[in-house]
């Protein structure tokens, strides 16, 4: 069953704009990350989380988390062509099994 | 790394015949996933295998699906008995305690299409 829910499904922004997508989730969890995904590609990483840190910085992206209200973001700042993808937050679910529980992605298309 | 690899990349067959796939994780990952992603899903986990152990499977891989990771290196995942649900996205991912287990690094994929 999937485990976060991305929000929006869809988001359509022109390049040098901001992006951001949010991630809700309904159990306690160890982490939170974050992937993207090209077209017919596989996933590819791109930041992980620990619930015990708020905010995260990697290059052009910033994640957020909130667990009192089991929540992420994750901003895209001046965004280009090429980080059109799906974008889907996992979590654990609290397990040290290693297995990730999805979302259904936003699909983020960055016009030129 | 080399990355993880996955073979084939696509399969089309007729309902009933049996496929297998094929991954082969980064080289000194001890840690092997499988997931099967359908259109506008996410991935959704079906098994895992620490070394050649398989550790937990989803209620989604049913009794036509099979595992295995013999020598703890390369993974197959074989359908037997395809049906038309059965096409999707199989995933394939790695990790390492060097690298914090937590992080997975996903395979291309193989895309399954059942006739």
């Amino acid at each position: 069953s999937q485990q976060g829910e991305e929000d929006p499904q869809a988001l359509s922004i022109q390049e040098g704009e901001n992006a951001t997508m949010n991630c809700s989730y309904k159990t306690s969890i160890n982490n939170l990350q974050w992937y993207r995904q090209n077209s017919g590609r596989g996933l590819v990483h791109l930041i992980l989380i620990r619930s015990n840190e708020r905010e995260k910085h990697s290059g052009r992206l910033r994640v957020t988390l909130d667990t009192s209200k089991k929540s992420s973001s994750l901003l895209i700042t001046a965004s280009r062509a090429a980080d059109t993808a799906s974008y889907f937050c996992a979590t654990d679910r609290g397990s040290t099994l290693g297995r990730l529980y999805f979302g259904r992605g936003t699909q983020l298309t960055v016009w030129p | 790394d080399t990355g993880v690899s996955q073979n084939p990349r696509h399969k089309i067959t007729k309902r009933g015949q049996n496929v297998t796939f094929r991954c082969d994780p980064i080289s000194e990952h001890n840690r092997l996933y499988w997931y099967r992603q359908t259109l506008g899903q996410g991935p959704e986990f079906l098994t895992y295998f620490q070394n050649e152990a398989q550790l937990e499977k989803s209620r989604l891989l049913s009794d036509r699906f099979s595992a295995e990771r013999p020598k703890g290196s390369f993974s197959t995942l074989e359908i037997q008995r395809t049906e038309q649900g059965d096409s999707a996205m199989y995933l394939c991912a790695s990790s390492s305690p060097s690298r914090g287990l937590e992080t997975q690094y996903f395979g291309p994929g193989t895309r399954l299409l059942v006739l």
